[in-house]
């Protein structure tokens, strides 16, 4: 079964740049779907952050558009999320997902999640 | 934004009650939604998309309902594993959005 599993730095101080990777285990992200990245604050509700297809078209929100980029690198079986000039408020777990059929769709498999931390 | 609500936030109840949780969205999203649950420390779990149709694997007793604005999904008899917070989510259009969570506990 597809699994997906978030690496990266878990604290970071304010005006950094968040960089984490999601490495997709048993699916090659070459061969479809549509790959996400998902944020919950400590005791609060999730955050869609933005998608990616193999293609590399991209769909972000709104909300953090300007600081946000996600990539895919297929050779290596992974995609990225890059936030930068992070703050407080960016702390959170981060979890990368993958979207069913579309963009338009569900989160149908999870990784467990990563929590990063942003403090001076 | 598509921004969804949900009732209640918390709500106390015991093994083999009957328990609803409402979502609403501030516009209309015809069926595209889909139930979460999740556990603490774990990754979300999809439950059901298309506001009733269920995962493969997920009890009978969770159902969905409900178009266009309004939502619900019902546990007919609570289980000691349902204890949880449960999310909606609308994939109507973008930005995908979740309602802010409602925790399940222990009456």
């Amino acid at each position: 079964q597809v699994q997906l599993q978030e690496s990266g730095p878990g604290l970071l101080k304010p005006s950094e740049t968040l960089s984490l990777t999601c490495t997709v285990s048993n699916y090659s992200i070459s061969s479809g779907y549509y790959w996400a990245w998902i944020r919950q604050p400590p005791g609060k509700g999730l955050e869609w952050i933005g998608t990616i297809y193999r293609s590399g078209n991209t769909y972000y929100n709104s909300s953090l558009k300007s600081r946000v980029s996600v990539s895919v690198d297929t050779s290596t079986n992974q995609f990225s999320l890059n936030l930068d000039s992070v703050t407080a408020a960016d702390t959170a777990v981060y979890y990368c997902a993958r979207q069913r059929v579309g963009f338009y769709d569900t989160f149908d498999v999870w990784g467990q999640g990563t929590m990063v931390t942003v403090s001076s | 934004d598509i921004q969804m609500t949900q009732s209640p936030s918390t709500l106390s109840a015991s093994v083999g009650d009957r328990v609803t949780i409402t979502c609403r969205a501030s516009q209309t999203i015809t069926r595209w939604l889909a139930w979460y649950q999740q556990k603490p420390g774990k990754a979300p779990k999809l439950l059901m998309s298309k506001a009733s149709s269920l995962e493969s694997g997920v009890p009978s007793r969770f159902s969905g309902s409900g178009s266009g604005t309004e939502f619900t999904l019902t546990i007919s008899s609570l289980q000691p594993d349902d204890f949880a917070t449960y999310y909606c989510q609308q994939y109507n259009s973008s930005p995908l959005t979740f309602g802010g969570g409602t925790k399940v506990q222990i009456k």
